[in-house]
């Protein structure tokens, strides 16, 4: 597809569930982000790929919360036994490093309700 | 501790009037700067991006300027539109390493008839 692409749009889950987030990145992009943006505030970092790796997953909150990367493209965000405080919309972004901007080009989010 | 600030939180115009959103931010070292549009229920969309050596980008009625001694930045938004609610996010990206970029909370701006 032309842009990054995530589902499910909705999800709503029972508390304690495990939910699976899926993110289709540009074709291409090498780096892959994943963020997190609660009712009213600012997007916060989770983790960052680069390729199938993960320099940078210091924004995960709890070891409830991993991710994995594979064949440098689709990438999974899994939370386990959720929480009422995991309700936000999650979203993923890609990159394709160079020049002086390296934007980041974000998918339109899952949003998590967690009852 | 790098943070990005904005102002207004909210904010409420009439179709036709122009607006300006402020940002300021205490991110160091600093690479570049942006602004985000954000549809309710999208991802963020760029609108522009500056790098500390450029003081002023402009997207069609979109206009930012940044002050890197001041470390402010603003986005006028001129002869506005019903289409142009929507929260406007400041991001500035942190300089070397993987381009962590640091967001304020946005100004959600509505445009009313």
């Amino acid at each position: 597809g032309a842009g990054v692409s995530q589902s499910p749009s909705n999800k709503v889950t029972e508390k304690g569930k495990d939910v699976e987030l899926r993110c289709d990145p540009i074709s291409g992009h090498t780096a892959l982000y994943w963020y997190r943006q609660s009712l009213g505030q600012g997007l916060e970092f989770l983790i960052y790929f680069q390729g199938n790796s993960a320099p940078d997953k210091s924004g995960l909150p709890s070891d409830r919360f991993s991710a994995e990367r594979t064949g440098g493209s689709v990438s999974t965000l899994t939370i386990q036994r959720t929480q009422q405080e995991d309700s936000a919309v999650y979203l993923c972004a890609s990159l394709l490093a160079g020049g002086p901007y390296n934007e980041q080009f974000f998918g339109p989010g899952t949003r998590l309700t967690v009852l | 501790k790098n943070q990005v600030e904005q102002s207004p939180q909210s904010l409420i115009i009439l179709e036709g009037k122009n607006c300006t959103l402020q940002c300021n931010y205490t991110v160091s070292p600093f690479s570049n700067l942006r602004w985000y549009k954000q549809d309710t229920g999208r991802g963020p969309v760029s609108l522009t991006i500056m790098t500390f050596s450029e003081n002023t980008k402009s997207n069609g009625r979109y206009t930012a300027t940044l002050d890197a001694d001041t470390k402010q930045s603003s986005l006028h938004i001129t002869a506005s539109q019903l289409s142009d609610s929507a929260s406007y996010i400041c991001v500035v990206n942190l300089s070397g390493g993987y381009n962590k970029l640091i967001f304020g909370a946005g100004t959600r701006l509505a445009v009313h008839p």
